[in-house]
């Protein structure tokens, strides 16, 4: 079956610019997880849904960073007034439920010149 | 504060030669453990997990890791490592009352010279 998309693949956005990246997760799970992958690192961790539900928003960096769900399937991570700092690789993961192994997305690659 | 954290940023290794990745975590409470690995150009798949039960789990492709508890360790292993396993591997730890969101490592760039 399909695994989990997203789309851009890239994004080149200029410093100040918002930018909009998109998540499918596989059809039915319940749990969606955004990461942010800096050059040379892990994942971090930004936020996580149950559903519609954005029950832990622990590791966006910045209000400028915000994220939906609002009908429990697809997601979108905002990133308003972008920074060179924002450079990173975005992805997302699925889940059937929390805890359990989560199914990758290939990630959105952005640079902020 | 929990924590992930990988001995050994590269690896370089010889095909034949034996793996063995190192991976400490540092958590309050139950923990589930990973290893995901990231082949050139592809996305994150998971090689095994380990949630409860015997230590020694079996993951894809031959390889394995052990839990131990009393070390806070979860290091990956593979006895013969082959030119195709050259790829990013990352330990992860997932607190399950958290909604399962996980802690990675910084990774471990592995490179098998055929």
């Amino acid at each position: 079956g399909a695994g989990v998309s997203q789309s851009p693949r890239y994004k080149v956005a200029k410093r100040g610019q918002d930018v909009a990246l998109r998540c499918d997760p596989i059809s039915g799970h319940v749990s969606l997880f955004w990461y942010q992958q800096a050059l040379g690192q892990g994942p971090e961790f930004l936020t996580y849904f149950q559903n519609e539900a954005q029950l832990d928003k622990s590791g966006l960096p910045s209000d400028r960073f915000f994220a939906e769900r609002p009908e429990g399937s697809v997601s979108t991570l905002k990133i308003q007034r972008t920074q060179q700092e924002d450079s990173a690789v975005y992805l997302c993961a699925s889940t059937p439920t929390g805890g359990g192994e989560q199914y990758f997305g290939p990630g959105t690659r952005l640079t902020v010149t | 504060a929990q924590s992930v954290s990988q001995h050994n940023h590269h690896v370089i290794l010889s095909e034949a030669a034996s793996l063995e990745l190192g991976c400490n975590y540092s958590y309050g409470g139950t923990v589930n453990l990973f290893w995901y690995v990231q082949y050139p150009g592809q996305h994150l798949q998971l090689l095994l997990k380990y949630f409860s039960g015997d230590p020694l789990v079996k993951g894809i492709k031959g390889f394995e890791a052990e839990f131990i508890k009393s070390k806070f360790s979860f290091n990956l292993r593979k006895p013969s490592v082959q030119w195709s396993d050259t790829a990013e591997y990352f330990c992860a730890g997932g607190l399950y009352n958290q909604g399962g969101k996980l802690i990675f490592g910084q990774g471990t760039e592995l490179s098998v010279k055929p």
